[in-house]
């Protein structure tokens, strides 16, 4: 799990709620993911930047919403738009494309289990 | 478009035996290779990767996959299994030369090792 950590670990959410999870990396990497693991289905893509400041939508990005404002800190916020929102969030973080860093490794955290009551 | 496929959702084998989990891909152009592996509500750990170079790479805890550009597989082996490799992997690409810039993941094998 490295230099990348989440919290909370476990999260419950009721009907109606926004909650935010919490990622945080002292990787100095300039790239952040967000992704969402059902069982069966893989990992899917919700958000990702390349840069503070900056960040682009991705697969399944309708229901969520994140901020870039520090390069150590990418926060996910589930809101109450996305309809099945139980799911386990993981976080990863890398060196950015533009620092040439197109083949590195993502490196990920140790994941938010996010149940909805 | 980037796709990864990973026929089988279970895998059983002996401790000892040898293990393979497979993994082939479709991407444009020439391909970064990953696994992962997944431990019960842990994250995703690093296995190994293929950037160029030797087709067959070596990993952590005794893992190596071999590039197989004719067939577009990137198949994971250990020649001895043990009860501890039990876990979930993942292979995951993403192009070389251009295309998005995120990973693409399998579904995930489960691999059972049986004592």
């Amino acid at each position: 799990d490295g230099g990348i950590t989440q919290s909370p670990k476990y999260l419950f959410r009721k009907e109606g709620q926004n909650v935010t999870l919490s990622c945080e990396q002292n990787l100095n990497h300039d790239a952040m993911y967000w992704y969402r693991q059902d069982p069966g289905q893989g990992l899917r893509l919700i958000y990702y930047s390349q840069i503070v400041n900056d960040f682009q939508k991705g697969d399944i990005a309708e229901g969520y919403s994140v901020s870039r404002e520090k390069k150590e800190s990418f926060p996910l916020t589930v809101t109450s738009a996305q309809k099945n929102p139980t799911a386990f969030y993981l976080c990863a973080s890398k060196q950015a494309e533009w620092r040439g860093g197109r083949s590195d490794t993502q490196y990920f955290g140790p994941g938010t289990r996010l149940t909805v009551l | 478009a980037q796709s990864v496929a990973q026929p089988e959702d279970q895998v059983n084998v002996a401790e000892g035996n040898p293990l393979t989990v497979k993994c082939t891909y479709s991407v444009s152009g020439n391909p970064y290779l990953f696994w992962y592996v997944q431990y019960p509500n842990r994250g995703l750990q690093f296995l190994l990767k293929y950037i160029t170079g030797d087709n067959l790479v070596k990993g952590s805890y005794g893992f190596e996959a071999e590039f197989n550009k004719s067939q577009t597989s990137f198949h994971l082996k250990k020649p001895s299994a043990l009860v501890s490799d039990s876990a979930l992997y993942f292979c995951a690409v993403k192009g070389a030369e251009g295309g998005a810039n995120n990973l693409f993941f399998g579904t995930g094998t489960r691999l059972t090792v049986i004592p």
